[in-house]
């Protein structure tokens, strides 16, 4: 059963406009959530992350945004970049409750474009 | 740079043929991890170890078994190798279980 999803598989968007990218979970006691990039060929690279205290967290162009309540969370890039056309993966795990059995789990990937 | 290496970056191999997939870790992390990712498919994690603890997925195929001699190499043989298990393996590191995990490149396996 997939706990995490994302449910686009692919976003194409103008260069300087915002990308928004969403993801959806299942489990109530995930606590950590992730957003790694991934270019083809190359494994995924860490880009930003949000514990359920905070429902926002900002580095640069990127911004996650949590939604404990509707178990969403969503990756805003602006402005966007050709450079940002990547593959984004969001993963989620149960950082309060962890234990030496726990894990992450991830979505499926959005594919995102960003055209010159 | 702190970093997490996985040699070789492309792997073929013959059904049947056992293989090796090697990763190793500057970063000084506890927790060393294999997945396997198939195409448009999210990573699926193999096994991972906490320091010399071994933590099998219960799904993860008897085929697949891992070693960690010491804290920065981390190894994923493959017995026998089918078809289906062509995919790219990824190794992560992390300094604990549920944190922030780094990835290496990938090795792509293709089973001939």
């Amino acid at each position: 059963d997939q706990q995490v999803k994302q449910n686009s598989p692919s976003l194409s968007v103008q260069e300087g406009r915002i990308s928004i990218l969403n993801c959806d979970y299942t489990n109530s006691m995930f606590d950590y959530f992730l957003w790694y990039k991934k270019y083809p060929a190359e494994g995924p690279t860490f880009l930003i992350s949000i514990s359920s205290i905070k429902d926002k967290n900002e580095d640069g162009r990127f911004t996650v945004f949590l939604n404990k309540s509707a178990k969403h969370l969503s990756l805003h890039i602006v402005p966007s970049q050709p450079g940002d056309s990547a593959v984004y993966f969001c993963a989620a795990s149960a950082l309060t409750f962890s234990n030496t059995g726990n894990q992450f789990y991830f979505g499926t990937g959005t594919s995102l474009t960003v055209i010159p | 740079d702190a970093m997490v290496i996985q040699n070789p970056r492309y792997q073929v191999t013959q059904f049947g043929k056992p293989v090796t997939l090697s990763c190793s870790q500057t970063l000084n992390h506890n927790v060393m991890y294999w997945y396997q990712q198939k195409s448009s498919q999210a990573p699926k994690l193999l096994f991972h170890y906490y320091d010399k603890d071994f933590n099998n997925e219960a799904d993860t195929p008897d085929n697949f078994q891992s070693r960690r001699p010491n804290t920065s190499f981390c190894f994923l043989d493959i017995r026998s190798p089918g078809l289906g298990d062509a995919a790219m393996y990824l190794c992560a590191t992390s300094i604990f279980v549920g944190e922030t995990q780094y990835f290496g490149p990938g090795t792509r396996l293709l089973v001939l």
